[in-house]
């Protein structure tokens, strides 16, 4: 079956860069998927890495490499508002998505 | 933001009791999905529909029964409400199946005594 593995926390304080990993075993393999859920608020969806490499977007950075069943997400110049717990998530034999337990990330002042 | 939106918001009801959680979307996307988020459990999938009156089980599907008449409507029925149901209900839709984003509605608290 799918699973997913991230670390449960992560620490960081502000202005610096954090990396979030995520390996996964999975059927079918379309991409890596990310999303960030702050307390009590709703998941939101940050990138989709379908091909090997990094995507950027602003201070969010998503990395894949398809051949180590591996990826992460990069977030650079830490905010406060950025603490929140971050997921990853992957195809189930195409036909919906398994989220990883998630990663909860605090940033420090 | 995408147009989903999830009612009731909050929810507290008594063993045994039926309950309905309705997602309605205004985005016409047509996969939608139930998931519960308990702590120390992350997402897991409950129920999901790839269309209309085409749905299948989750991960976690005892207990729980979905329905979708209308492109835009998805309900989620607990037949019995169990205590073990109490958690917070997430609907999602997506464009395509197993790929991209996911987009979520803001969720429902449902706590069963």
């Amino acid at each position: 079956g799918q699973s997913l593995e991230q670390p449960s926390e992560v620490t960081a304080v502000e202005g610096a860069i954090v990396q979030i990993n995520c390996t996964y075993q999975t059927s079918g393999f379309y991409g890596l998927s990310w999303y960030q859920q702050h307390d009590g608020g709703a998941p939101t969806f940050l990138s989709y890495n379908a091909l090997d490499g990094l995507e950027e977007t602003g201070r969010f950075s998503s990395f894949l490499s398809r051949s180590d069943s591996y990826g992460y997400l990069l977030l650079q110049e830490l905010q406060m508002k950025d603490s929140a717990s971050y997921f990853c998530a992957v195809p189930n034999y195409g036909q919906n998505f398994v989220f990883g337990p998630g990663t909860r990330l605090s940033v420090l002042p | 933001d995408a147009g989903i939106t999830q009612s009731p918001r909050h929810k507290v009801t008594e063993t045994g009791t039926p309950v309905t959680l309705r997602c309605h979307q205004t985005e016409n996307h047509r996969y939608m999905y139930w998931y519960r988020q308990d702590p120390g459990h992350g997402l897991r999938l409950i129920h999901y529909s790839y269309g209309v009156k085409d749905t299948d089980k989750g991960e976690v599907s005892d207990g729980y029964s979905v329905s979708r008449s209308k492109t835009e409507d998805f309900l989620l029925t607990l037949e019995s409400a169990t205590s073990s149901q109490t958690s917070v209900y997430f609907c999602a839709i997506s464009e395509r199946s197993g790929r991209g984003e996911q987009y979520f509605g803001p969720g429902t608290r449902l706590t069963v005594t």
